[in-house]
Parts: structure tokens; C-alpha cells; sequence
């Protein structure tokens, strides 16, 4: 079946702190990669997305991603969180093919102490 | 810019009531979507809408129907609500269910049954 894990369920971090987040998928052919964020008691929105060309993807307020085809992973970094990094981080995949049934992993909650 | 509307934001049910959530988007979206979010299991697809006048099924749409009333309106019913249908609903809509469309959420509806 197809699958999404986060690896961190709960991540601490200090501010200037660098983030690592890991986000893996099982293999399914060809792949969209999303990362998701919800700040408290606010929607999801989206951080930034790949689905061809450099592996190396920048979003919104200095977060960025690699895809790793070989590893099947999409991870999510900055090179130094604030406090209003404060939130719940989703990766999610988009299948090939399946036509809208983008598949989310069960998230990370990142709390950054200021 | 409304973007994705929820109603309500909020509802309390006893076991066995039946009520309905309403979605809208005024973006033109053709596709639409409902996901439930739980504690520790991230965002489930229940039920989602590629196009206006069709649905299929998500990941968990048992106890759950659904209806697109017309492009703007995607509505998601429980017939008869139990406990474990407690849970944080999201409406979310995109451009198309292809690829690398971004999704737009709503503020989310959360629900309780007693």
C-alpha cells in the first residue's frame, strides 16, 4: 500500500537551532512531494512542493527540501528556526496517476524555544 | 479572498444524530476534498470530488457520504454519528486533481460525538 512516514513524531529545538525533518514514501512510480504546515489553530497551508527538475526545492520563509529518488525521501530543512516555526509539519505524496488522493504522513509537531 | 468556507466550526453530536458539513470554494476549483485529522494519525481522505458531478471514495469513508452540489459546494453528511467519527474535519480544495496543484483548506469544522 501506499505509505508516508515522518520519522520525528515531536521535535525540540532552540532558536538559530538548524531543523532536519525526515519524510519517506513507499515506491510507487512516478511521485509529487508536498510539505504541509499548520501554525496553532490555523489551516494548513502549503510550504513548497516538487514535482520535476532540481531536486532542491525552496519554499516560503527559508525552509527547502531534497527529493532523494534512490532513498524514496522528501526532507524537510532550515538552516536556523525561529519561535514562529512553532507548528505541525505534514509531508504528503501525490501519486501518479491517482487522481487527487494525495497521501499525508501522520506529521511532526516542531516546537522551538525562544 | 474567502477562498474555502467550513460551517459550522464547531458541533457537539450524540451518538446516532445525523448532520451535514458544508464546504465552499469560490476559486473555480474543479476538485474537492474531505479529510479528517487525528492526534498522532495526520490527514485521512475521506471522500474527494476530481470534478463536478463525480466522487470517490478516500482512505476512510465508511460511515460517511457525500455530495457535490454543484462546482462551489462539497458537502460531506454522517448519518449516524458515532464516537469514533470525533475528529477535526477539513474541506480543502484545488485547480484539479492532477499532479502538482496545490491544495487549499478550510479553517476546519471540530467535531464531537458523545
Amino acid at each position: 500500500a501506499q505509505s508516508v512516514s515522518q520519522h520525528n513524531h515531536h521535535v525540540i529545538l532552540s532558536e538559530a537551532a538548524s531543523l532536519e525533518l525526515g519524510c519517506n514514501y513507499s515506491y510507487g512510480g512516478t511521485v509529487n512531494l508536498f510539505w504541509y504546515v499548520q501554525y496553532p489553530g490555523q489551516h494548513l497551508q502549503l510550504l513548497l512542493k516538487y514535482f520535476s527538475g532540481d531536486p532542491l526545492v525552496k519554499g516560503i520563509k527559508g525552509f527547502e527540501a531534497e527529493f532523494i529518488k534512490s532513498k524514496f525521501s522528501f526532507n524537510l530543512r532550515k538552516p536556523s528556526v525561529q519561535w514562529s516555526d512553532t507548528a505541525e509539519y505534514f509531508c504528503a505524496v501525490l501519486y501518479g496517476g491517482s487522481q487527487g488522493n494525495l497521501i499525508f504522513g501522520k506529521g511532526t509537531k516542531l516546537s522551538v524555544k525562544p | 479572498n474567502a477562498g474555502v468556507t467550513q460551517t459550522p466550526k464547531f458541533q457537539v453530536l450524540k451518538t446516532g444524530q445525523s448532520m451535514t458539513l458544508q464546504c465552499a470554494q469560490d476559486m473555480n476549483h474543479n476538485s474537492m476534498y474531505w479529510y479528517r485529522q487525528d492526534p498522532g494519525m495526520g490527514l485521512r481522505l475521506i471522500y474527494y470530488s476530481a470534478s463536478e458531478g463525480t466522487t470517490d471514495k478516500g482512505e476512510v469513508p465508511n460511515g460517511y457520504n457525500v455530495s457535490r452540489l454543484n462546482k462551489r459546494e462539497f458537502s460531506l453528511r454522517l448519518e449516524s454519528a458515532a464516537p469514533s467519527q470525533t475528529s477535526v474535519y477539513f474541506c480543502a480544495s484545488s485547480a484539479t486533481s492532477i499532479t502538482n496543484e496545490k491544495l487549499f483548506f478550510g479553517s476546519g469544522t471540530q467535531l464531537s460525538v458523545l
